[in-house]
């Protein structure tokens, strides 16, 4: 089955700074990319995600690039605020599109 | 409802006890996902329900672990015979018919946090 691993565990960043989040999966049929942010008591959010037919996809400060032959995917925030401090996770589609598999989560700190 | 809702938010059990952990759904999503989060871990998939059919069980980690969805709608998950290593966040998730976890219909709850002690 599907296996995706996420670097790093944790991301301390100054405000203003970009940040970066990688991760790799294992099956090359999996063709749906997710990203969700996690706050504090809260269930995960969608914040952008990548189909197996695009490169790469911004919406505002946030862009996401996916690299299918070397099969890894990474998130890229710009112009880092506090309120972006969160719990990040990548996930694949296994299955098609019915069942995600998640990685382990990046804990991002923006300090002021 | 506006989002999913799940109950209760905390649940403290004794090792050994039976435990109901309730998901209700958006109004029309057909799809329902449970999820089971560790402290440090990532999301675990556990149980995946669409329409009538049958539901994805893969998942779950042993046969203590058990959910429905009755009527198509509120789904609730069941855990006998309690351990110590089932303390996690559970999470459920609900989606439109056909568009699985993808970025218009995949919506989490705020999760039960079950502690067992």
């Amino acid at each position: 089955g599907e296996n995706v691993e996420q670097h790093p565990s944790t991301l301390s960043v100054q405000e203003g700074d970009s940040a970066v989040i990688k991760c790799t999966y294992s099956d090359s049929a999996s063709n749906y990319f997710p990203w969700y942010k996690q706050e504090l008591g809260k269930g995960p959010q969608l914040i952008i995600d990548i189909r197996s037919n695009v490169g790469e996809k911004k919406d505002q400060r946030i862009a996401v690039t996916l690299n299918k032959t070397a099969k890894h995917f990474s998130l890229h925030i710009t112009e880092t605020q506090p309120e972006d401090s969160a719990v990040y996770f990548c996930a694949a589609s296994s299955g098609g599109f019915q069942k995600l598999v998640f990685g382990t989560g990046t804990r991002l700190l923006v300090s002021p | 409802g506006a989002g999913v809702s799940q109950s209760p938010s905390n649940k403290v059990t004794e090792k050994g006890k039976d435990v109901e952990l309730r998901c209700d759904p958006i109004s029309g999503h057909t799809a329902l996902y449970w999820y089971r989060q560790s402290l440090g871990q990532g999301l675990e998939f556990l149980i995946y329900f669409q329409g009538n059919s049958a539901p994805d069980k893969s998942g779950l980690p042993s046969d203590r672990f058990s959910a429905e969805r009755t009527g198509g709608s509120v789904s609730t998950l069941t855990i006998q015979r309690t351990q110590q290593e089932d303390s996690a966040v559970y999470l459920c998730a609900s989606s439109l018919l056909g568009q699985g976890p993808g970025g218009y219909g995949y919506t989490f709850g705020s999760g039960t946090r079950l502690t067992v002690v």
